[in-house]
């Protein structure tokens, strides 16, 4: 079946250091992928997608690269703020013969401190 | 404009008892979403509506769960003779329907219920 694998949290990193969040699944087909981020006290929003192979998602300075070949989406930042500091979601989508399926990951806490 | 609101933001409701859950998606979205988060954990998916229309109820836990849509708009989502376990933030999302694939869902802040 489909799933999604994503790195146990709390990570606690310091302002200004390099994140990666890892994000592994697997999915017969093409799927596409999404991270999307929980702010504290906020609902969730999309962070950034990837919809085929080679693809790189990015947005406010966070990126990931769909990659079939190790299939995975690690979600990574050069320069971490406290303002980054959320819950992180890696999220797999497709839909086959109207069959609708979004997977989500358990969700990477993030802790940035000053 | 506005987003996706829920109500109520908080329930705290005995054991037994029924709860309902209401979700209004943004206007003009045809798809509507809802999932559970249990403390620490992801996102489980429940149901999604297409229009009014429910393709796939296998999401839902148990038959105490029903959902229903009216109109294309509002949605509830209804859990009768709740458990402890039913204990969790209920999320609503909605989105626009495009052919070929994903379309960004949005999603509401969530009802926290608390079965006592």
């Amino acid at each position: 079946g489909n799933s999604v694998t994503q790195m146990e949290g709390p990570v606690t990193l310091s302002e200004e250091a390099f994140l990666t969040i890892n994000c592994t699944y697997t999915a017969t087909g093409y799927p596409s992928l999404f991270w999307y981020v929980q702010y504290p006290g906020e609902g969730l929003q999309l962070l950034l997608k990837a919809t085929k192979a080679d693809d790189k998602g990015s947005n406010k300075g966070f990126e990931a690269t769909y990659r079939k070949e190790t299939t995975s989406f690690h979600l990574e930042k050069g320069s971490v703020q406290v303002s980054d500091s959320a819950v992180y979601f890696c999220a797999l989508f497709f839909l086959m013969d109207s069959n609708y399926q979004l997977i989500w990951g358990a969700g990477t806490k993030l802790i940035i401190k000053p | 404009g506005a987003g996706v609101s829920q109500s109520p933001s908080n329930k705290v409701t005995e054991k037994g008892k029924d709860v309902e859950l209401r979700c209004d998606p943004i206007s003009g979205h045809t798809a509507l979403y809802w999932y559970r988060q249990s403390l620490g954990q992801g996102l489980e998916f429940l149901i999604y509506f297409q229009g009014n229309s429910a393709p796939d109820k296998s999401g839902l836990p148990s038959d105490r769960f029903s959902a229903e849509r009216t109109g294309g708009s509002v949605s509830t989502l209804t859990i009768q003779r709740t458990q402890q376990e039913d204990s969790a933030v209920y999320l609503c999302a909605s989105s626009l329907i495009l052919a070929g694939g994903y379309n960004e869902q949005f999603f509401g802040p969530g009802t926290r219920l608390t079965v006592l």
